[in-house]
């Protein structure tokens, strides 16, 4: 199957600090990524959509100016975290489709668990 | 828009027993339906899934059954292995948008 890889793996950072995870498709193009965050023993939450080439959509609740995200590749889609806060530590990882329009598997990153101190 | 149900919160059974975790949804529109597995600190995996002109799928010792009247969805795994304990999430999705909403998961102990 598609490979999706996720950098970093873990990040530890100061409060009001900026955090850049990069999620990037390794063997194909992918147009759609989704960034989701989980903390513990929690379900996954969907944050955005981020699509190449373009803004990304937010979901209800989810702060756009706090957390960045950019798709400027056909390939890597970029989430920036600005002015964390300990309330931001979670794990976050990120998805893409393998055939973009289509009701098709998502392929996950490997997760980022990011802890601000 | 869509929302997922997932019951039980947690389940233990012996080793060699069978797990049923039942998902309902709530948008008649979705037509794709992943079981993951996710063990602590990984990314989740893609176990089995099932699409909405399909009733039942089986893969070896895991099967998921759909009932698109009632808008429910359930995994079957047999023959329960200590290795099957994880977390396991079902979703929904729906064509448009291709929004992947999450149960809230299910904590799966195997006893051996």
């Amino acid at each position: 199957g598609a490979v999706v890889s996720q950098h970093p793996s873990w990040v530890i950072c100061k409060s009001g600090t900026s955090v850049k995870i990069e999620c990037r498709s390794l063997d194909f193009q992918a147009t759609t990524m989704f960034w989701y965050r989980q903390f513990p023993k929690q379900s996954l939450m969907l944050m955005a959509t981020s699509n190449e080439g373009s803004k990304a959509t937010y979901e209800q609740g989810v702060e756009k100016d706090k957390f960045l995200i950019n798709h400027a590749s056909l390939t890597l889609s970029t989430l920036t975290v600005t002015s964390a806060h300990p309330e931001d530590s979670s794990f976050y990882i990120c998805s893409a489709l393998e055939l973009p329009g289509s009701t098709g598997e998502l392929f996950f990153g490997e997760g980022s668990r990011l802890t601000v101190l | 828009g869509e929302n997922v149900e997932q019951h039980p919160s947690t389940l233990s059974v012996q080793e060699g027993d069978s797990a049923v975790i039942k998902c309902t949804y709530s948008d008649s529109a979705s037509n794709y339906f992943p079981w993951y597995k996710q063990e602590l600190g990984k990314r989740p995996q893609l176990i089995i899934d099932i699409r909405s002109n399909v009733g039942e799928k089986k893969d070896q010792r895991i099967a998921v059954t759909l009932n698109k009247t009632a808008k429910h969805f359930s995994l079957h795994i047999t023959e329960t292995q200590p290795e099957d304990s994880a977390v396991y999430f079902c979703a929904a999705i729906r064509r448009r948008g291709n929004k992947l909403v999450f149960g809230a998961g299910t904590i799966l102990r195997v006893k051996s």
